[in-house]
């Protein structure tokens, strides 16, 4: 069974720090996606890696592909009071089918 | 913006009653995806449609859920009896994978959920 671990499960954080977040799994993946998701709506799809060693940047979060593609992070800079929401990584499983992790709900203060 | 479209957006019940969700996917849109979200975790994929045909169930409590998307359009969940532990978010999603999309790196286009609680 492919399962996607994130840490933290919770961070809390005022406004202008830098966070980072995990998504580990012993799969391999061919790739992997991240997304945003607001109470009360559904997830908003952010970005997707799909080469071991990938980095890619959208505006001020700054996403990593391990080079195994096992694990990917999530690094926010000098975060914002929108920033807040629970974000969750996908790795692809195969049959058009994205297997979700655990999600991390991040909270930041003005 | 083509949007996905769900409905109820609430519906409390009673355990021992019957509920059904409905999901409107993006018009073209071949696969359509029903899961199950307890608040503050991840999603957890109930059943996979391809077209009208289901690619993937295996998470799906059969006893209780069933699932169809007769046209190959929009799709129906149903819960009979719903039981106290069905309470949460029910996301239904859709991608263009089937319609030519490649394997890998496709969007999945999520609506904005049919939240259950059952008392």
């Amino acid at each position: 069974t492919q399962l996607l671990e994130q840490s933290p499960q919770f961070l809390s954080i005022q406004e202008g720090e830098n966070l980072t977040v995990y998504c580990n799994s012993s799969s391999v993946f061919s790739s992997l996606q991240w997304y945003r998701q607001e109470p009360g709506e559904g997830p908003v799809l952010l970005v997707t890696v799909v080469t071991g060693g990938e980095v890619k940047k959208l505006k001020r979060l700054t996403f990593q592909f391990g080079d195994a593609r096992k694990d990917s992070s999530l690094h926010i800079t000098a975060a914002q009071p929108g920033d807040t929401g629970l974000y969750l990584c996908a790795g692809y499983s195969g049959t058009y089918k994205y297997i979700f992790g655990t999600g991390t709900r991040l909270k930041v203060l003005a | 913006e083509a949007e996905v479209a769900q409905s109820p957006r609430y519906k409390i019940t009673e355990k021992s009653q019957a509920v059904a969700f409905w999901c409107d996917p993006i018009s073209g849109h071949a696969t359509l995806y029903w899961y199950r979200q307890i608040l503050g975790q991840g999603p957890e994929l109930l059943v996979q449609f391809q077209d009208e045909s289901v690619v993937d169930d295996s998470q799906l409590p059969k006893d209780r859920f069933s699932a169809e998307r007769l046209k190959g359009v929009d799709s129906t969940l149903k819960i009979q009896p719903a039981e106290l532990g069905d309470s949460a978010m029910y996301l239904c999603a859709s991608s263009l994978w089937g319609r030519g999309g490649s394997s890998g790196a496709n969007v999945l286009t999520f609506g904005a959920g049919s939240r259950l609680t059952v008392l």
